[in-house]
């Protein structure tokens, strides 16, 4: 079975500082996609950022980049210059292969950027 | 682009009644869609997964006869929670898969919040 870990239900960090949020992951997969969502108080579930499980090189979208470790099974994800917009629950999440593959959450991270 | 939405945002109803929740999918085509629900402050829990054409699979414990999800075309996905009752209050998410252009990466709708009295 596949499993997401995020080990850290909340975290802040200071506006303009970086902050890592850590997830880990389980797969007998050879090939999968790790992705990060980001759901603000208005619920809408943004996505934020993509890995394939087969580039080494990791993903970085602006001041959003990953930290992909595939031997580890580790996907952390790091905020450079934080802004207060950055507020939200965050998720890891881990999908398979294929149209129909779920993808499997974390339980989330709250981050809290403070002014 | 990949721009999913959901109608109704939010809908209240009496129990016993049912209640339709559409996902559409506005610039891409979607052969899956996913639906979700979501407990306050938990993680997302997913229902059942449909593609278009064909009957939707459901997850273990999810009733298909009080959650009839339908995927006529490639751009619409409804789920319908029949003879509702005030469990079945939550937050419902849908989400769809770009097939073409968007690999594995499925996009969220806004959600609809459901509230049974």
């Amino acid at each position: 079975a596949q499993t997401v870990t995020q080990s850290q239900p909340e975290m802040s960090v200071q506006e303009a500082e970086t902050v890592t949020l850590s997830c880990t992951y389980d797969t007998s997969e050879s090939d999968y996609y790790l992705f990060w969502y980001k759901q603000p108080p208005s619920r809408q579930m943004i996505l934020v950022i993509r890995q394939e499980a087969y580039k080494q090189q990791n993903a970085t979208e602006n001041r959003f980049s990953v930290n992909f470790q595939k031997a580890a099974k580790s996907f952390s994800l790091k905020i450079s210059d934080s802004q207060l917009g950055d507020a939200a629950m965050y998720f890891c999440a881990l999908g398979g292969q294929g149209g129909s593959e779920k993808l499997v959450f974390g339980k989330g991270t709250k981050l809290t950027v403070n002014p | 682009g990949a721009v999913v939405s959901q109608h109704p945002s939010w809908v209240i109803c009496k129990s016993g009644t049912s209640v339709k929740i559409e996902c559409r999918s506005l610039d891409f085509q979607a052969t899956t869609m996913f639906w979700y629900r979501q407990f306050p402050k938990q993680s997302l829990m997913l229902m059942a997964t449909s593609n278009e054409g064909s009957k939707a699979t459901y997850e273990q414990g999810v009733e298909k006869d009080k959650f009839l999800i339908n995927h006529a075309s490639l751009t619409l996905s409804t789920l319908t929670v029949t003879s509702a009752h005030p469990e079945d209050s939550s937050f419902y998410i849908c989400s769809a898969r770009d097939g073409v252009w968007g690999g594995d990466t499925q996009y969220f709708g806004p959600g609809t919040r459901l509230t049974v009295l």
